[in-house]
């Protein structure tokens, strides 16, 4: 149980473009999505938090107009990385909980931004 | 001081040893402790999630909490080949929901030689 699907896996676009990524929890429903950033080598960087049918909360340091998330259903978040430019290359990772559950992780998607 | 403190390693060891993978902190508010496993470019997958202190044997892992020291540890028995990845300790103050984020270590990067 708890699986929690992620796409693309890997995206490759240029610059100026931008990437929607899909969050979904394929077995419960999720209350809360978490997005993560996450650099070679390092540890995950929480983005932003988002409660279905809420605004999502940004953590310091990230631009939400940069970074869309939208968390329409219990079971589906997105990420839209708007205008994307080569410094967003990076390993997003989003994350899904309800309320009794820890975190469980999607796949994370690869974005190259050429 | 780091509220999540975890040795990066590399951590170097034959096939069939007993690992031990450690985490401190030094936030008394956490509650709930995770270990994740992560491979070379997946997202993190939930090993083990415990409350408060004491111990939890899952197949050949095993994770202890003593809240007193802020100390919590993953043993790996018998350790294999596939179980050469990334660890990552996780902690929070409460299960699920927006309230509690998780705060991660650093990560260890563990190979089991064969």
């Amino acid at each position: 149980g708890a699986v929690v699907s992620q796409h693309p896996s890997r995206v490759i676009c240029k610059s100026g473009t931008s990437v929607k990524i899909e969050c979904r929890s394929l077995d419960f429903q999720a209350t809360t999505m978490f997005w993560y950033r996450q650099f070679p080598k390092k540890s995950l960087m929480l983005m932003a938090t988002s409660n279905e049918g809420s605004k999502a909360t940004y953590e310091q340091g990230v631009e939400k107009d940069k970074f869309l998330i939208n968390h329409a259903s219990l079971t589906l978040s997105t990420l839209t990385v708007t205008s994307a430019h080569p410094e967003d290359s990076s390993f997003y990772i989003c994350s899904a909980s309800d309320s009794n559950q820890p975190q469980h992780f999607g796949d994370g998607t690869r974005l190259s931004i050429l | 001081q780091k509220e999540v403190e975890q040795d990066p390693g590399p951590l170097s060891v034959p096939e069939g040893a007993i690992v031990s993978l450690n985490c401190t902190y030094s936030n008394s508010a956490f509650q709930y402790f995770m270990w994740y496993r992560q491979y070379s470019r997946k997202g993190p997958e939930l090993l083990m999630y415990t409350y408060s202190s004491g111990n939890k044997e899952d197949g050949r892992f095993t994770a202890q909490v003593d809240k007193s020291s802020k100390y919590i540890s993953l043993f790996i028995r018998d350790s294999q080949p596939s179980d050469s990845a990334t660890y990552l300790c996780a902690m929070s103050g409460g299960s699920g929901g927006s309230n509690y984020k998780l705060t991660f270590g650093k990560g260890t990067l563990l190979t089991v030689n064969p």
